[in-house]
């Protein structure tokens, strides 16, 4: 089992411009869940889809941010514009229970914007 | 509301040394209660993790911890403890009639030689 994997592992860009960080699953997880983590503020989740249907995005930030996942292999999170406190590093995670069942986390997209 | 709490930001031991890290947590029904950790640049492992039956679980990597229901705790323990324990430990919980795992803030561990 490859895991969960993401893309890019490391974005620099400026501030303004489009981001666009992706995930894959790990097959046959219904659940998948993007996360922030910043200095400040911990882990915090941003939203979560049930196949391929987003369930809760109270934690996305603002109107900046979007996630969309177009079929169960893969998921985008995209801010646009970006801003230099969008600087954090974003995991994605899959599971077959969103409470109970073990997190599978990717190795994380660390975003930086100057 | 609910919450989870980890007291020590950052704990520091010496290798071979006992390890205890805290977690409490506050919710009215008994939750599912993981432990995570994080190796610096890496995304989180589950270590063990905690639904019913025996309130001590063993995980990975030969780490332990305790589900005290009258203290709200979750202890994560580790009798001897390496340099490759160094990282972050988050404690999760998880509640059924809840919409997600709430994570703790995390507690830094560093091992010194």
């Amino acid at each position: 089992d490859a895991g969960v994997i993401q893309s890019p592992r490391h974005e620099v860009t400026e501030m303004g411009q489009e981001v666009t960080l992706r995930c894959k699953p790990i097959s046959g997880h219904d659940y998948l869940f993007w996360y922030r983590q910043t200095m400040m503020r911990g882990l915090e989740l941003l939203i979560y889809f049930n196949n391929n249907v987003p369930i809760d995005d109270s934690g996305m930030p603002e109107d900046r941010f979007s996630a969309k996942m177009p079929n169960a292999s893969f998921s985008t999170l995209k801010i646009q514009p970006s801003e230099p406190r969008d600087s954090a590093v974003y995991f994605c995670a899959s599971s077959w229970d969103k409470n109970t069942g073990e997190l599978f986390f990717g190795e994380g997209s660390r975003l930086t914007v100057l | 509301a609910q919450s989870v709490t980890q007291p020590d930001i950052h704990i520091t031991v010496s290798e071979g040394a006992s390890l205890e890290l805290r977690c409490n947590y506050s919710y009215g029904a008994t939750p599912y209660l993981f432990w995570y950790v994080q190796s610096p640049g890496q995304g989180l492992q589950l270590l063990l993790k905690y639904f019913s039956g025996d309130t001590l679980v063993q995980g990975i990597k030969g780490f332990e911890a305790e589900f005290k229901r009258s203290q709200s705790s979750f202890n994560l323990r580790k009798p001897s403890v390496h340099w490759s324990d160094a990282a972050e430990y988050f404690c999760a919980v998880g509640v059924t009639s809840y919409d997600k795992v709430i994570f703790g803030p995390g507690t830094s561990l560093s091992v010194i030689p």
